[in-house]
């Protein structure tokens, strides 16, 4: 059965660091894009930016590069996503997700994670 | 790139159909056959209902459908069913190298 387990939620204070993770089972790690989408409360879905875990190529969404950074640790298949300087409009359920591709674009999600619930608040 | 438009909101009465309609451009939605849908129920993370515009996943019933025309693709909730509320979001395939565009979503009722 193919899982994706985010790490648990996270209370921050502005200008702090954190780092999230999310571990894959089931199936073969590297074979497949990592995405995370960010959620803000009572919003939509937003791509954050995507990374194949085989050899860490990562591609941001506009919004998000130089904000966030994606990385891989494939000898624990897990992801992780990291901010240097939390702001309190980084309040937000983030999911990673297993992506189907075709020609380096995004098919669809085939499963996600459960979501880690990121609060900032001094 | 912006997002599809979707109805913020939809609604049927138990055992009716309802659909949610997703429209893009000839960039995405219109110019492929990769659109997907996810149902969402508040606290819990999406799920995949369908794919490639009207194909099912394994254990999604066969009251869900997908369907395109054009560049707006629907989504057909039928008989519907209580658990069935909840948001639904579109994502569309938008080329080479693009992440695809998400819809804004649409929340369902069941009346």
């Amino acid at each position: 059965e193919v899982q994706l387990v985010q790490s648990g939620a996270e209370l921050k204070k502005p200008g702090e660091s954190l780092k999230i993770s999310c571990k894959g089972s089931g199936y073969t790690f590297i074979y497949y894009w990592i995405g995370w989408v960010r959620q803000m409360p009572g919003k939509g879905l937003e791509w954050m930016g995507i990374i194949y875990p085989g050899d860490s190529d990562t591609r941001y969404s506009p919004s998000f590069e130089g904000q966030v950074t994606m990385s891989v640790d494939k000898s624990i298949s897990t992801a992780y996503l990291e901010w240097s300087r939390l702001q309190a409009s980084d309040i937000a359920t983030y999911y990673c997700a297993r992506l189907i591709m075709a020609r380096g674009g995004v098919m669809r999600i085939e499963f996600w994670g459960q979501g880690t619930q990121v609060t900032v608040s001094s | 790139q912006s997002a599809l438009t979707q109805p913020p909101s939809a609604s049927g009465s138990r055992g009716q159909s309802v659909t949610i309609s997703c429209t893009g451009t000839s960039s995405d939605v219109g110019g492929y056959n990769y659109v997907s849908w996810y149902q969402q129920h508040p606290g819990e993370a999406p799920r995949l209902m369908i794919y490639e515009v009207n194909k099912r996943p394994s254990g999604v019933p066969d009251r869900f459908s997908g369907s395109k025309s054009g560049n707006t693709a629907s989504l057909t909730v039928s008989g519907l069913q209580a658990d069935d509320e909840a948001d639904y979001y579109c994502l569309s395939y938008a080329g080479t190298n693009r992440l695809g565009v998400f819809g804004g979503g649409t929340k369902l009722t069941v009346l």
